[in-house]
C-alpha cells in the first residue's frame, strides 16, 4: 500500500524557522517532491530528494532519509507571503501526495 | 508555451449533465497527468498518458468518467452523469518523466449543483 503522513496544520511566526515532517511509505520510490500550494492556485514545485540528505535552494531546505521514510522542508526567515500548504508527495511511478500541511504566519 | 493550460477554469453544471475538461501540456512533456483535489485535501492521483497511452487508471475513477490524449498532444477529461461528489478541482499536470518535477496547470474548479 501507498501512505503518505503529514501534520493538518502549522503556525508559525514572521522571521521564524519552521520544520514541516513527511513519513512515507510506498511500493516503489523514484524520488520525493514538496510544492507549495496557495488557496486556490496550482501547486508549485518547491524541492526534490531522490538520495538521502539535505538540499537547500535558498530560504527552503529538504531533508531525505530513504530508510526512515522519512522528509522534511525546513523554511528559514518565514514570510508572510510563505502562509500557503505544503504537499509531500512520492514518486513510484506518479505523484502521490500526502494531504498537505497548511501553515498560518502571523506578524 | 509557458505552461500548462486547463480550460474552463470554472464550471457549473447541474446534477446529471456531461462536462468535458481540457488541459494543453507543455509541449516537450511526454507525460500528462489528471488529478482531484477537495478542499483541505491533497491531489488524488486520476491517471496519466505517456504520448497517447493511458497507462494508469485509478481505481476511484468510475466508468463516468474517461480520459483520452488523442494525438499525444492535449488531453480531455469528460464526466459523465455529473453527481454532486464530483465537486472539486481537476488538476492536469505534464513532466518529461518519473524523476521529473510536474508542472500542474491552473486547473478546472467544477460545481455540480
Amino acid at each position: 500500500g501507498q501512505n503518505i503522513d503529514q501534520p493538518t496544520e502549522m503556525t508559525a511566526t514572521e522571521g521564524a524557522i519552521v520544520q514541516i515532517n513527511c513519513t512515507y511509505q510506498t511500493s516503489g520510490f523514484n524520488g520525493l517532491f514538496w510544492y507549495q500550494q496557495h488557496a486556490g492556485e496550482a501547486p508549485t514545485f518547491l524541492s526534490y530528494n531522490v538520495l538521502d540528505g539535505l538540499e537547500e535552494k535558498g530560504r527552503f531546505s529538504s531533508f531525505l532519509s530513504r530508510s526512515k521514510g522519512y522528509s522534511y522542508l525546513l523554511l528559514k526567515e518565514l514570510q508572510m507571503k510563505d502562509s500557503a500548504s505544503y504537499l509531500c508527495a512520492v514518486s513510484p511511478d506518479k505523484l502521490i501526495f500526502g494531504t498537505g500541511t497548511r501553515l498560518q504566519v502571523f506578524p | 508555451d509557458t505552461g500548462v493550460s486547463q480550460d474552463p477554469r470554472h464550471k457549473i453544471t447541474k446534477r446529471g449533465q456531461n462536462v468535458t475538461f481540457r488541459c494543453d501540456p507543455i509541449s516537450e512533456h511526454n507525460r500528462l497527468y489528471w488529478y482531484r483535489q477537495t478542499l483541505g485535501q491533497g491531489p488524488e492521483f486520476l491517471t496519466y498518458f505517456q504520448n497517447e497511452a493511458q497507462l494508469e487508471k485509478s481505481r476511484l475513477l468510475s466508468d463516468r468518467f474517461s480520459a483520452e490524449r488523442p494525438k499525444g498532444s492535449f488531453s480531455t477529461l469528460e464526466i459523465q452523469r455529473t453527481e454532486q461528489g464530483d465537486s472539486a478541482m481537476y488538476l492536469c499536470a505534464s513532466s518529461t518523466g518519473v524523476s521529473y518535477g510536474y508542472t500542474f496547470g491552473s486547473g478546472t474548479r467544477l460545481t455540480v449543483v
